[in-house]
């Protein structure tokens, strides 16, 4: 069964540095999205991207955040200067037009 | 935007007992899915219920739209059964928006 793919599963960064993260999305999908949990709480959207561009972010979005799809098979969130308050589990989506999103299995940040 | 509210927030359950899970929303919308956090963190899918019934074995879910509501049923619950169940909908823009989750607790 096809899925959403993401790495690493467990990333440990030092505040200030650059992380990205990576999603390899279900191939015949068409949306992406990223979403993040703060541990303990509920799931967050931060931004969907349709047609090699953002179609909605967040407050939580800013900019030192930014996504890529820089082929046609990954799609990628970084985080510029990572803060403490970004530590969190980091989803990413994928879906058909109006249909079922699917999510990875995460990738767990961690700032130091 | 659109408000997910989930209850009870916590539930606690012998193995074998059901439970009903229930989500409310403040509008109207265009997909709603029922999502299973295990205790890792993964996200599994267990319902895409913008309307009706579904089973999928030991559980099912339905959802009235018009009355902004839906509800998850486990029947004959499981240890495996733990962990946190999200519902999430989508109202006219396109993302999720996740209610707070039921954490569950099945003990043998």
């Amino acid at each position: 069964e096809p899925e959403v793919t993401q790495t690493p599963s467990h990333q440990v960064t030092q505040m200030g540095q650059e992380v990205i993260l990576r999603c390899v999305p279900i191939s015949n999908h068409l949306y992406f999205y990223w979403y993040r949990q703060i541990l303990g709480q509920k799931v967050e959207f931060l931004v969907s991207f349709y047609n090699n561009e953002i179609s909605e972010k967040s407050e939580i979005f800013d900019d030192q955040f930014s996504v890529e799809r820089p082929d046609g098979s990954n799609f990628t969130l970084k985080i510029r200067s990572t803060k403490l308050e970004d530590s969190a589990m980091y989803f990413c989506a994928s879906r058909a037009r109006t249909a079922e999103a699917f999510f990875g299995q995460g990738t767990r940040l961690t700032v130091v | 935007g659109i408000q997910v509210e989930q209850s009870p927030p916590d539930l606690i359950l012998q193995e074998g007992a059901n439970s009903t899970l229930r989500c409310n929303f403040s509008d109207s919308v265009n997909n709603l899915q029922w999502f299973h956090q295990n205790p890792w963190g993964q996200l599994i899918n267990l319902f895409y219920i913008p309307s009706g019934t579904k089973q999928n074995g030991r559980l099912s879910a339905t959802t009235v739209a018009t009355e902004r509501y839906s509800l998850l049923y486990i029947s004959s619950s499981q240890t495996t059964d733990s962990g946190v169940y999200f519902c999430a909908v989508e109202g006219n823009t396109d993302k999720l928006i996740f209610g707070t989750g039921t954490r569950l607790q099945v003990f043998p």
